[in-house]
């Protein structure tokens, strides 16, 4: 059974670093073809991809906010960790993690409940 | 950077058909994958690479994908199916979600 669970401050100040945790169970993270993706939803807007990490430890991120991003892995103890710096208010909402199944054409098969996170002025 | 536009809303009565398109550059191309979302809840895939349906979609689910749109169909629409709804592929090392279809049930 495949679960993912992200956890993280509920809450950020402006400027500050955003460091959010996403364990995994159910598949292992060196496995080829199993990758993490982090997901974003702003209230009240689309979805938005922020990075991706794959089973080979390369990474990929959202261009536009390539220079704040950082993905990380420590596959010992399954999880998949984002860190987003200078945090500023537009970046309040729920982020999400995911798993992405290249096996069947890099889609987002199994996805966290997501987490609220909100930055404050 | 790769882009995909879906119209804002559909509106449908149940029992009938709502078609959801997706456009971009040569997205016939591609994988496309379309994912469901309901307030408070995560993400769900209902079609994948075109046109597969995940184990426990209803048959009612169906996609299509060709030159520069992509479609996802849902036949005999119920209350149930009332939710935002994104398109979403893989471009250039980016992956890219479109911007989202509200579908609501009249």
């Amino acid at each position: 059974q495949v679960t993912l669970r992200e956890s993280g401050p509920a809450l950020v100040k402006h400027t500050q670093t955003l460091t959010l945790t996403c364990t995994v169970s159910g598949f292992s993270l060196s496995a080829t073809g199993n990758s993490v993706s982090w997901v974003r939803q702003p209230p009240g807007r689309s979805l938005e991809w922020l990075a991706a990490i794959h089973w080979d430890d390369e990474k990929f991120y959202n261009t536009s906010l390539k220079t704040r991003l950082t993905v990380s892995k420590d596959t010992s103890k399954n999880q998949v960790v984002l860190r987003l710096t200078n945090m500023d208010p537009v970046d309040t909402g729920t982020y999400f993690c995911a798993r992405v199944n290249a096996f069947s054409g890099d889609v987002f098969d199994f996805w966290g409940q997501g987490t609220m996170v909100a930055v404050s002025s | 950077s790769y882009e995909l536009s879906q119209p804002l809303s559909v509106s449908v009565a149940p029992g009938q058909t709502a078609r959801i398109n997706c456009g971009g550059y040569n997205i016939g191309r591609k994988n496309v994958h379309w994912y469901q979302k309901k307030p408070g809840q995560a993400p769900v895939v209902v079609i994948y690479r075109v046109d597969n349906r995940p184990s426990g979609i209803p048959e009612r689910f169906s996609g299509s994908n060709s030159g520069n749109t992509a479609t996802l169909t849902i036949n005999k629409v119920q209350a149930g199916d009332e939710a935002d709804y994104y398109c979403q592929v893989w471009d250039t090392s980016t992956y890219v979600f479109g911007t989202g279809t509200t579908v609501t049930v009249l």
